[in-house]
């Protein structure tokens, strides 16, 4: 049973232009969100996270939205540039005692921005 | 960037010969993960270590087995590979309290 979910496998977006990557989860004691993003033949990189505490969380160009109520979260990036080209996965994670954070990834979405 | 390095980075054997993989850290982080990425399937994670000695299974745990007998040091072994196990495998270290993990580059692992 997958708990977290990108049922996007892919998505492609012009240069300039916002792109939205989706993530839903089923399990609600996850309180914690990542995203990664991961380019071929590199380990993923991490981008951005949030709290469930909060509804909004916002670096430079990416943001990322949680819906609690949804059980949904997603990541904005504007504009979109074609370095952002890669494979981006959403994680979630129940409160890791110390600093274990164990986390359940979603499938991916393989994002191409078009120059 | 953290301190991970994976050996080997790529590795060709047979089914049913012994592998070892090996994480190497030089940020003196506790807890440590292997993942393996398939297509399809995302990241899923295999066993995880919260310290020397000290080790769990993750949703992935069937035919592997790990070592950390130093802080540095976390081997995922496959005690007899099958073509299943063919994969890209990740190790990862957890950054200090801020929920994130840092990925190694990752060892690409071809069962014939």
């Amino acid at each position: 049973d997958q708990q977290v979910k990108q049922n996007s496998p892919s998505l492609s977006v012009q240069e300039g232009r916002i792109s939205i990557l989706n993530c839903d989860y089923t399990n609600s004691m996850f309180d914690y969100f990542l995203w990664y993003k991961k380019y071929p033949a590199e380990g993923p990189t991490f981008l951005i996270s949030i709290s469930s505490i909060k509804d909004k969380n916002e670096d430079g160009r990416f943001t990322v939205f949680l819906n609690k109520s949804a059980k949904h979260l997603s990541l904005h990036i504007v504009p979109s540039q074609p370095g952002d080209s890669a494979v981006y996965f959403c994680a979630a994670s129940v409160g890791g005692g110390g600093s274990n954070y164990k986390l359940t990834f979603g499938k991916g979405t393989l994002l191409t921005v078009n120059p | 960037d953290a301190g991970i390095t994976q050996s080997p980075r790529h590795k060709v054997t047979e089914t049913g010969t012994p592998v070892t993989l090996r994480c190497h850290q030089t940020e003196n982080h506790r807890y440590m993960y292997w993942y393996r990425q398939d297509p399809g399937h995302g990241l899923r994670l295999i066993h995880y270590s919260y310290g020397v000695k000290d080790t769990d299974k993750g949703e992935v745990s069937d035919g592997y087995s790990v070592s950390r007998s130093k802080t540095e040091d976390f081997l995922l072994t496959l005690e007899s590979a099958t073509s299943s196990q063919t994969s890209v495998y990740f190790c990862a270290i957890s950054g200090a309290n801020t929920g994130e993990l840092f990925f190694g580059e990752g060892s690409r692992l071809t069962v014939l």
